[in-house]
């Protein structure tokens, strides 16, 4: 069963623009939502994260926007850099344990052309 | 600070062979994941620990893996014997985990691992 279900699978972005990401959730109990930023030969890394008492969060060019009637949250990269060309992965935890597990989308790879 | 540590980086090695991944967490993290990225299946969670206990290890494929967390500080990956459909990158992530305050994960860098 999967928790957590990404789209795009790939996207391509020119420089200056807005790069979407959108994820979707079944499990009503989550209540957390991290994104994550993976470059090639490297492991993921916390990028932005919100919790469903707010609708949306920004933090630079990056922001979460998070629709929880729709159970939909997305990521939006305003000004697109080549440098954020990666791998991104929306994820969720398990509310059934508070041991920190997450549930991963399949991921995004975001590709900038300059 | 150092961040999760991995080892070793790449792993070649023969079919049938076993295969020890290492990993240390940070320190201070009570929780530990195990996970394996491939192309096709994405990034798929083995097996985690909370306080070097193994807490849910339904994510192991076979018998043939096996992950051991003997202290705070270390955790193992084994496979044995190995496969080549085995190949992948496998990751060591940690958390601090405590009541109802979902912490984020830290991952390593990664143990990409070829059989031949």
């Amino acid at each position: 069963q999967q928790q957590v279900k990404q789209s795009p699978q790939s996207l391509i972005v020119q420089k200056g623009g807005i790069s979407i990401i959108n994820c979707a959730y079944e499990n009503t109990a989550f209540d957390y939502f991290p994104w994550y930023q993976q470059f090639p030969g490297k492991g993921p890394a916390l990028l932005i994260a919100i919790r469903p008492d707010v609708s949306e969060k920004k933090e630079g060019r990056f922001t979460i926007s998070f629709n929880k009637s729709a159970k939909q949250f997305s990521l939006h990269i305003m000004d697109s850099q080549p440098g954020d060309s990666a791998t991104y992965f929306c994820a969720a935890p398990d509310r059934g344990s508070t041991l920190g597990r997450l549930y991963f989308g399949r991921g995004t790879q975001l590709t900038v052309w300059p | 600070d150092a961040g999760v540590i991995q080892s070793p980086r790449h792993e070649v090695t023969e079919m049938g062979q076993e295969v020890t991944l290492r990993c240390k967490p940070i320190s201070g993290h009570n929780s530990l994941f195990w996970y394996r990225q491939t192309m096709m299946r994405g990034l798929e969670l083995l097996i985690y620990f909370n306080n070097n206990v193994p807490i849910d290890d339904s994510g192991m494929p076979e018998d043939r893996f096996s992950a051991k967390m003997p202290n705070a500080s270390f955790s193992t990956l084994k496979i044995q014997p190995s496969e080549p459909r085995d190949s992948a990158v496998y990751f060591c992530a940690s958390s601090f985990s405590q009541g109802a305050l979902n912490q984020p994960q830290h991952f390593g860098d990664g143990t990409r691992l070829s059989i031949l």
